[in-house]
Order: structure tokens, then C-alpha cells, then sequence
């Protein structure tokens, strides 16, 4: 069974400093990755996704990811974090059964 | 992106009542979904459906049950919630097909408080 590792379950940044989220999969195929950001009291957004091709993938909000089979991460990052990044962030996989496995989720301070 | 609504968003109930918790989704997505997730815990998919009259348990045992009469609709219901029923209950729908469209969007959630 596939699953996802969040090594980080908090994280604080200044605003405008680099951001990188870590997640680590494992899956034995061709893993569908995802990563998605919680606000309080709100659902769930995609960020955005990975499926083949290029490995370095572009979401919204100035977000990307990139995949690296090597070392089975998918990780997170942004250039510059803004104060309305405050959120909790959850990396997820489908696996052979077409069922989402989700992270136990990193939550992002942002300091002004 | 879908649009999927759940209602209500917070719901303050006593022991033993029964509840519906709604799910809607415009997009004539053929799968459904609920999730359970604890304050700051990850989800757990409790229930899913992959088409009108096809409803599965998902990984998280759960008292609830769901129907799926119409593509649209997923609601959820407890016949007795309980505290232990107390929980951010999250809905999501996806198009089916190849993986590469099968793309889960949740709606905004139901907090549910059982006292």
C-alpha cells in the first residue's frame, strides 16, 4: 500500500523568505502526486499536481514541486512567501487502487 | 475545477440525534467522496462512490452510512451521532477516467461538534 511521510509538522518563515515543504512517498509503481493547502475552517485546494513528464511542476499561487524518483520526494517550494501562505499544507498519493493517501500535514507560520 | 458545496458548514448537535451532513457537485463528476479529519490530523476517506447506486467503505471504519440516488448528490448521515462523532467532515468529487484526470476537488467542509 502506497503511503506519504510530512517530516515537518510545523514550519515558521518571514515573510518574503524562501519556503520548502518536504514530503516523501512510497509507492511501487509510477506514483500520481499531489499537494494541496488547507486554510482554517476551509476544505481542501490543489495546488497542483504531478502525473509524468517534467519534474519540476508549476501550481497556482507562485507554487511548484518538484518529483525526484531517487529519493521518492515531492517536494514543495516557493521563492517568496507571502503572509496569506499561513496554512496547513498536505502532500498525497494515488495509488494502485485509485484512492487518495494523504500526509499527516506541515502547518506554515509566517512571521511579518 | 469542480464547484461542490456541503452543508451545513458548522453544525452543533446533542447525543442521539440523527443527521444528514449535504453534498453537492456541479461538474457531473461520476465519483464522490467523504473524508474525516480530527483537528490537525490528516484525512481519512471514509466512504466513496464511483457512480449512482455504488457506495463503498473507505479506509476509517465509520458509524455513518451514505446513499448515491443521484449523480450530483452524496449526503451523509448518522442515525445516533455521538462525541466521538465530533469531526471536520470533507467531501470531495473527481471526473473518473485515466489518473491523469482523476483529479480529487474537496469542497469547504462540515464542522460537526456532537455534545
Amino acid at each position: 500500500a502506497q503511503s506519504v511521510t510530512q517530516p515537518d509538522i510545523h514550519i515558521t518563515v518571514s515573510e518574503g523568505a524562501s519556503l520548502e515543504l518536504r514530503c516523501n512517498y512510497s509507492y511501487g509503481a509510477t506514483p500520481y502526486l499531489f499537494w494541496y493547502v488547507q486554510s482554517p475552517g476551509q476544505g481542501l485546494q490543489l495546488l497542483l499536481k504531478y502525473f509524468s513528464g517534467d519534474t519540476l511542476v508549476q501550481g497556482i499561487k507562485g507554487f511548484e514541486a518538484e518529483f525526484k524518483r531517487s529519493q521518492s520526494s515531492f517536494n514543495l517550494r516557493k521563492p517568496s512567501v507571502h503572509w496569506s501562505d499561513a496554512a496547513e499544507y498536505f502532500c498525497a498519493v494515488v495509488g494502485s487502487a485509485r484512492q487518495l493517501t494523504f500526509g499527516s500535514g506541515t502547518q506554515l507560520t509566517v512571521l511579518p | 475545477e469542480a464547484d461542490i458545496y456541503q452543508t451545513p458548514r458548522y453544525l452543533v448537535i446533542g447525543t442521539g440525534k440523527k443527521i444528514t451532513l449535504e453534498c453537492s457537485q456541479t461538474m457531473g463528476h461520476d465519483k464522490m467522496y467523504w473524508y474525516q479529519q480530527d483537528p490537525g490530523m490528516e484525512l481519512h476517506l471514509i466512504h466513496y462512490s464511483y457512480g449512482v447506486n455504488s457506495t463503498e467503505k473507505g479506509d476509517l471504519s465509520s458509524e455513518s452510512t451514505v446513499s448515491r440516488i443521484r449523480t450530483e448528490h452524496f449526503p451523509l448521515t448518522l442515525e445516533s451521532a455521538r462525541p466521538s462523532h465530533t469531526s471536520q467532515y470533507l467531501c470531495a468529487s473527481s471526473a473518473g477516467g485515466d489518473r491523469s484526470t482523476d483529479t480529487q476537488y474537496f469542497g469547504p467542509g462540515t464542522r460537526l461538534t456532537v455534545l
